[in-house]
């Protein structure tokens, strides 16, 4: 059963314009969520994460929402370039998960397209 | 500075034949995860060590699969009597401390390997 569940797999967007890629999650002790980016043949790379303290966390053109009542979090890319098409995964993590407090739950992942 | 690397990048193995995938991660990083990614998955949880000790092993599928990093750096993932469904990506990501998500992972280019 996915904990972490990302329902687009894909998603097309002009260039300039507003990205929005959704994360849905089942476990309400997940404490942390992070945004990977990831290229073909790269492994992920880090791009934003949020607390469950905060609803919003910005970082130059990204920004992640999060809605605990809702189990659900977004990253917005604004403006859109064509360097941000890649797929991003959503991950999250609680303490003591697993044994270990490190390892990342991730969703399948949304492959986005932006057109010039 | 230099990142995490795994080698090989590629393996083809027949069914039933044994390999090892290797993890060089960032110098003086203390913790070291190990992940599995089917094709159009995200990543799963394998295995995590702090330093030389491995402190789970909850995601590991089998004993077929066993991982060790006995000085706390290299680390190698080996998997014996391959099978088909191990065909995947196996990611090594590395951590400064790693005790907590907050700790950004940084992941490796991952091994592909393929079991005909």
């Amino acid at each position: 059963d996915q904990q972490v569940k990302q329902n687009s797999p894909s998603l097309s967007v002009q260039e300039g314009r507003i990205s929005i890629l959704n994360c849905d999650y089942t476990n309400s002790m997940f404490d942390y969520f992070l945004w990977y980016k990831k290229y073909p043949a790269e492994g992920p790379t880090f791009l934003i994460s949020i607390s469950s303290i905060k609803d919003k966390n910005e970082d130059g053109r990204f920004t992640v929402f999060l809605n605990k009542s809702a189990k659900h979090l977004s990253l917005h890319i604004v403006p859109s370039q064509p360097g941000d098409s890649a797929v991003y995964f959503c991950a999250a993590s609680a303490p003591n998960y697993g044994g270990s407090q490190g390892n990342l739950i991730f969703g399948k992942g949304t492959k986005l397209s932006v057109k010039p | 500075g230099a990142g995490v690397s795994q080698s090989p990048r590629y393996k083809v193995a027949k069914r039933g034949q044994d390999v090892a995938l290797r993890c060089d991660p960032i110098s003086g990083h203390v913790s070291l995860f190990w992940y599995q990614q089917a094709l159009g998955q995200g990543p799963e949880f394998l295995t995590y060590f702090q330093n030389e000790a491995q402190l789970d092993k909850s995601g590991l599928p089998s004993d077929r699969f066993f991982a060790e990093r006995p000085e706390g750096s290299v680390s190698t993932l080996k998997i014996q009597r391959t099978q088909q469904e191990d065909s995947a990506v196996y990611l090594c990501a590395s951590s400064l401390r790693g005790m907590a998500a907050a700790d950004t992972q940084y992941f490796g280019p991952g091994t592909r390997l393929t079991v005909l």
